[in-house]
């Protein structure tokens, strides 16, 4: 079994409407990491958590929303998706000793607003 | 000027040939470095991190020169399933900071 899973794979949704994507992981690992990645742009922070008590945003968190429901689980929310917000969305985790931790992602989510 | 720059490709080779791949980064600050491939809007995986004395795994070698702000990587004798694109990675803060990534195309 994949140690972090994302749910779903796909989803194409309507301009306004409410979407959650789900990530749990089974490495045990503290950190969880949301991205979304367009093309020619590479992978985007769009938040983050060290652990279940700790959020942060990252480089694009307008329009988004995060659960941290226990360290196992992170889920992101797009509370009214727009059309640019059309990307493959990433959850990763790591763990947290020392500086080259690796960071071992999701199977990605393709979104689709129309 | 965006924090980790890559060549943005696509580079296409033939079996054999050694190709070099070269990122530079902004903050001076950055705690570590790595190397991440990622097969065609697959999930990206780390393909080798980076040190500052040079590291090298088989065919791959990675350079990190902390004066200038850059890392680069060495794919010697490349094979066909080298073919996909690679990301170049910093750590700030234990937040990665991913290049655009260059596309790598190994022909027969």
């Amino acid at each position: 079994d994949a140690d972090v899973t994302q749910t779903p794979r796909n989803r194409i949704t309507k301009t306004g409407k409410r979407i959650m994507l789900e990530c749990s992981q089974t490495k045990g690992h503290d950190r969880m990491y949301w991205y979304r990645q367009d093309p020619g742009l590479g992978l985007r922070l769009i938040y983050y958590s060290f652990d279940v008590k700790d959020i942060n945003k990252g480089e694009i968190s307008d329009g988004y929303s995060v659960s941290r429901q226990a360290q196992a689980k992170f889920s992101l929310s797009l509370e009214s998706a727009i059309p640019n917000q059309t990307a493959l969305y990433f959850c990763a985790t790591s763990g947290t000793t020392g500086a080259y931790n690796e960071q071992f992602f999701g199977p990605g989510t393709r979104l689709t607003v129309l | 000027r965006k924090e980790v720059e890559q060549d943005p490709g696509p580079f296409n080779v033939p079996e054999g040939a050694t190709v070099a791949f070269n990122c530079t980064y902004s903050n001076s600050a950055s705690q570590s470095f790595f190397w991440y491939r990622q097969d065609c809007r697959k999930e990206p995986k780390l393909l080798m991190s980076v040190y500052s004395s040079g590291n090298e795994d088989g065919r791959f070698t990675a350079q990190l020169n902390r004066a200038s702000q850059y890392i680069s990587l060495l794919i010697r004798d490349s094979k066909l399933s080298d073919s996909a694109t690679y990301l170049c990675v910093v750590n700030q803060g234990g937040k990665l900071i991913f290049g655009q990534g260059t596309e790598l195309s190994v022909k027969p």
